[in-house]
C-alpha cells in the first residue's frame, strides 16, 4: 500500500514569491493534516480536512497561507507571498478517522530567500 | 505551558541498556496517544498507539498510560545505536484535535 505523497521535496524561493504543496493521502484516508515543523519543535497543525471540510484551520494564517481538499482526496496547501519566517518543513498526514494514528508524508523541506 | 511537554534531552543510554522517554500533557479530554520517531532530516515515523490506561508492549517497545496523572511513557528495551533518534509523544483529544510535543532526543551509545 503506498503511503503519503508529497510534493515537491526542497523548494527554494525569493521572500514574496507564491509557493504551493501537493499531498495525496493513503487511500481511504478521510482525515487529512498539514503541519509545519521548525528545527527542534514538534510539527505544529495548521489544518485538519476530514473529507473536504476543513474542521480546523484555527493556526492557519490566513493572510497569506491557504489550503483546499478538492473531491476529499488529495490537498493543496499555498502560500502567498512567502516570507523568510516560513522557512520550515511542511508535512502532510493522514489518518482513518480523526481518533487514529496518523501518517507522515516525506514532507516539503521550504527555504525562503 | 505547553499542551504536551516532553523533556527535550538529549537522553543518553548505553546499548543494550533500557531508555525510558516521557510525556505529561494538560487536556483531560485526551483520548488517543501515540509515539512516533523520527530520524534526522527525514519524516516522523509511528511506532506505537495507546489508548486505554496501562501497558501495551510491541517487541522492544513499552507504552505505558496513566491519565489520572497525564502521563505517557515510552520504554525501549535493549537499546540499540539505530534507535538513536528523536521520539515524538503526540496525543489526541476527543474532537481529534492533535497536538505533539518537541521531542526527546535519544543517543544509544555502542
Amino acid at each position: 500500500e503506498a503511503g503519503v505523497v508529497q510534493s515537491p521535496r526542497y523548494k527554494i524561493i525569493e521572500k514574496k514569491q507564491p509557493v504551493a504543496f501537493w499531498c495525496n493521502p493513503i487511500s481511504g484516508h478521510n482525515t487529512l493534516y498539514w503541519y509545519l515543523q521548525n528545527l527542534g519543535q514538534g510539527p505544529e497543525l495548521l489544518i485538519r480536512y476530514e473529507n473536504e471540510e476543513a474542521v480546523d484551520d484555527s493556526q492557519l494564517p490566513k493572510d497569506r497561507f491557504s489550503a483546499e481538499r478538492l473531491k476529499g482526496v488529495d490537498s493543496t496547501l499555498k502560500i502567498q507571498p512567502a516570507e523568510l519566517g516560513d522557512s520550515a518543513v511542511y508535512l502532510c498526514a493522514s489518518s482513518l478517522d480523526p481518533t487514529r494514528e496518523q501518517y507522515f508524508g516525506p514532507g516539503t523541506r521550504l527555504t525562503v530567500t | 505551558q505547553k499542551e504536551v511537554e516532553q523533556n527535550s534531552g538529549p537522553l543518553s543510554v548505553p546499548e543494550g541498556a533500557i531508555a525510558s522517554l516521557n510525556c505529561t500533557y494538560s487536556d483531560r479530554g485526551s483520548q488517543s496517544f501515540f509515539w512516533y520517531r523520527q530520524y534526522s532530516g527525514k519524516s516522523p515515523e509511528l511506532i506505537m498507539s495507546i489508548y486505554s490506561n496501562g501497558d501495551k508492549e510491541d517487541g522492544r517497545f513499552t507504552a505505558q498510560l496513566n491519565k489520572a496523572s497525564q502521563y505517557v511513557s515510552l520504554l525501549i528495551r535493549d537499546s540499540q545505536p539505530s534507535d538513536s533518534a528523536t521520539y515524538l509523544c503526540a496525543v489526541k483529544n476527543n474532537a481529534g484535535k492533535s497536538t505533539f510535543g518537541d521531542g526527546t532526543t535519544l543517543t544509544v551509545k555502542p
